[in-house]
């Protein structure tokens, strides 16, 4: 059965780096594109970066286009999401979710991690 | 930036019919997908490629979308499909979600 098994909460002060993963197992790693998608306290989803895990190839969000980097470890059928420059705002869960698509870039994701809590506060 | 609108909140009386739309220019010509999410839970996808149920959603949860509204459709609604729900779409390769509707049965 498909599982994305995310890493454990954070806790950073503004101006840091956090850097979150999500292990993908049950199915072939490098078939799907993935995302990550996140939800602060109070607020609705937000997507945030996609990734091709057979090549690399990535897409960010605009708002945080200069700060976030999305990167993946076929070895460990691993992602990862790093994203700089913290501040209060980014206080959120962090979830990765596996997208399916029949037009290109037109996603749905069917399978989601339990969720990171990254909070920023000093 | 492309926006997708939501009504905040929506109520429905057991066993009766919950619609909750998601409005966005020219919605129609692509495809919209819509997830229930539970505090405490990850979102789960209830219907994809507008109208489509993934396996294991059951039966009641329909949708539809057309020119610039998308709808989701809960027929004979349970306490169990209290929830928020968001609509998702894609516009210049970037998610978009609608702010999130919340679905309460009483």
């Amino acid at each position: 059965q498909v599982q994305l098994v995310q890493s454990g909460a954070e806790v950073k002060k503004p101006g840091a780096s956090v850097k979150v993963s999500c292990k993908a197992s049950g199915y072939t790693f490098t078939s799907y594109y993935m995302h990550w998608v996140r939800q602060a306290p109070g607020q609705g989803l937000e997507w945030v970066a996609i990734i091709n895990p057979n090549g690399g190839s990535t897409g960010y969000a605009q708002k945080f286009r200069d700060r976030v980097t999305m990167t993946r470890d076929t070895s460990t059928s691993t992602l990862y999401l790093e994203l700089s420059s913290l501040r209060s705002e980014d206080t959120a869960v962090y979830y990765c979710a596996r997208g399916l698509y029949e037009v290109p870039n037109e996603f749905y994701f069917d399978y989601w991690g339990q969720g990171t809590l990254v909070t920023v506060s000093s | 930036s492309y926006e997708l609108t939501q009504p905040p909140s929506v109520s429905v009386s057991p066993g009766q019919t919950a619609s909750i739309t998601c409005s966005g220019d020219k919605l129609g010509d692509r495809y919209a997908s819509w997830y229930q999410h539970k505090p405490g839970q990850s979102p789960v996808l209830v219907i994809y490629q507008d109208s489509k149920r993934p396996s294991g959603i059951p039966e009641r949860f329909s949708g539809s979308n057309s020119g610039n509204t998308a709808t989701l459709t809960i027929s004979g609604t349970q306490a169990m499909d209290e929830a928020d729900y968001y609509c998702q779409a894609w516009d210049s390769n970037t998610g978009v979600f609608g702010g999130g509707t919340k679905l309460t049965v009483l």
